[in-house]
């Protein structure tokens, strides 16, 4: 089974701020997700990676598969980016994701 | 864009309750699933199904079933409803065994 751990557990950081996000797994993956869940509950799929970078807006992710790790950045923060930020992979050959615990982001303005 | 909806988004329910927690999505996916989400433990996986009367146990499947007679709806049943079955419940459903589209959630208090 792959274990997910995700740092920081919480963040707390000042509008502007450049802020990383950590993921690290133990097997091998097919892909990894990052996600994004609001106060409320839903959740919104940010990027899915297999290898390499992707980038939208002041987001970006980036994966490493020989270190299995990945990053999520985000530039310029804003308030309205406050929210939980959740890795998710899915392990070669198996079905479902298994989640990180999340990242409790709040960016105070 | 695709729409996965739940039946409520706040349930509340007494000990031994049946409970029925719907799930639909508009997009002809193929794979379904049902996740709890709780404080300190994230999301974890009770059951998916990748074709209607399919069905494949997560990782938590003791105490639940689910139902897919139809493709587009995806139901998740609580024989007889618990209290250390209050959790947040997520609908999710994809084409592919990639990208996963959630539902909003629903909130499941039992008493």
């Amino acid at each position: 089974k792959n274990e997910v751990e995700q740092s920081p557990q919480n963040l707390t950081a000042q509008e502007g701020e450049f802020i990383t996000i950590n993921c690290s797994y133990s097997v091998g993956i097919s892909a990894l997700h990052w996600l994004q869940q609001h106060p409320g509950g839903g959740i919104v799929s940010l990027f899915m990676l297999s290898s390499g970078k992707k980038k939208h807006g002041r987001l970006i992710a980036t994966i490493n598969i020989q270190e299995k790790h990945s990053s999520l950045h985000i530039t310029a923060s804003h308030p309205r980016d406050s929210a939980v930020y959740i890795c998710a992979v899915r392990s070669r050959g198996a079905d479902g994701l298994t989640f990180g615990k999340g990242t409790h982001l709040i960016i105070q303005p | 864009d695709v729409k996965v909806t739940q039946s409520s988004r706040y349930l509340v329910k007494r000990t031994g309750e049946k409970v029925f927690l719907e799930c639909v999505q508009d997009m002809d996916h193929e794979n379904m699933f049902w996740y709890r989400q709780d404080p300190g433990l994230g999301l974890r996986l009770i059951y998916f199904s990748y074709d209607v009367k399919m069905k494949e146990k997560g990782d938590i499947p003791e105490g639940y079933s689910v139902s897919r007679e139809k493709k587009e709806r995806f139901s998740l049943i609580l024989e007889s409803a618990s209290t250390n079955q209050t959790s947040m419940y997520l609908c999710a459903s994809s084409l592919s065994l990639f990208e996963q589209f959630f539902g909003p959630g629903t909130r499941l208090t039992v008493l």
